[in-house]
């Protein structure tokens, strides 16, 4: 399984972008790239996935350069409510293990 | 929108009692995942269940846990004889489509063994 590394924290105001990097150079090639988002005791919530360039949902956009081995996640203008532990995953979407494999993660503190 | 739930949202119980930790999950969805996260650690994969059986498991899931789907709805965790670092949040997940990344989970229940 690839690893990945992210920072440990990061620092935003509302209404910022805020673009969290994740890297993972030893990503294989029917790897995925997905990130979910905790709440304090709350469950992980997915917020994207994506393969290469670029994906956007109502949430967020991952961008993934050509060799794939790192991807950011950004988040257009955060408010007070997207201070929460972000988590990118590295790992086959569809394949024959079922498991998650979380990291550490990225606290995102959004001040106002 | 439709949810994993899970009770109770709290659960304290003493060492060396068994619990059972419940799950409903997402109605059309057939695999199923217990996860849990010590505080102030990262989130592990417990166990994953499909079609009556274990699919999948951890090394934190010895002889001590057990799993069960019991009804149509209903997902459930066991613990035979819990032991102090058995005190976690632990999560139920569940997915429509087989190894997927996209898994729902539930809002976990804690579980306090004093």
């Amino acid at each position: 399984l690839a690893k990945t590394t992210q920072p440990i924290s990061m620092d935003s105001y509302e209404g910022q972008e805020v673009n969290i990097t994740c890297s993972h150079n030893n990503i294989a090639t029917n790897d995925y790239i997905t990130w979910y988002q905790q709440f304090p005791s709350q469950g992980p919530r997915f917020i994207i996935q994506g393969y290469k360039t670029k994906v956007t949902n109502e949430v967020a956009s991952l961008f993934i350069p050509a060799d794939r081995k790192s991807s950011t996640l950004s988040l257009p203008r955060v408010s007070l409510s997207d201070t929460a532990v972000y988590y990118c995953l590295v790992g086959e979407d569809g394949g024959a293990t079922n498991k998650l494999i979380f990291g550490t993660g990225t606290l995102l503190a959004v001040q106002p | 929108e439709p949810e994993v739930t899970q009770t109770p949202s709290h659960q304290v119980t003493q060492m060396g009692q068994e619990v059972i930790l419940r799950c409903v999950p997402i109605s059309n969805h057939l695999y199923f995942y217990w996860y849990r996260q010590i505080l102030g650690q990262k989130v592990e994969f417990l166990v994953s269940f499909y079609n009556n059986e274990i699919s999948e498991k951890s090394e934190i899931f010895d002889d001590q846990f057990s799993v069960e789907r019991p009804d149509g709805s209903n997902f459930t965790l066991k613990i035979r004889s819990t032991k102090l670092e058995d005190s976690a949040m632990y999560f139920c997940a569940s997915t429509v489509r087989r190894g997927t990344n996209e898994q729902y989970f539930g809002p976990g229940t804690r579980l306090t063994v004093t």
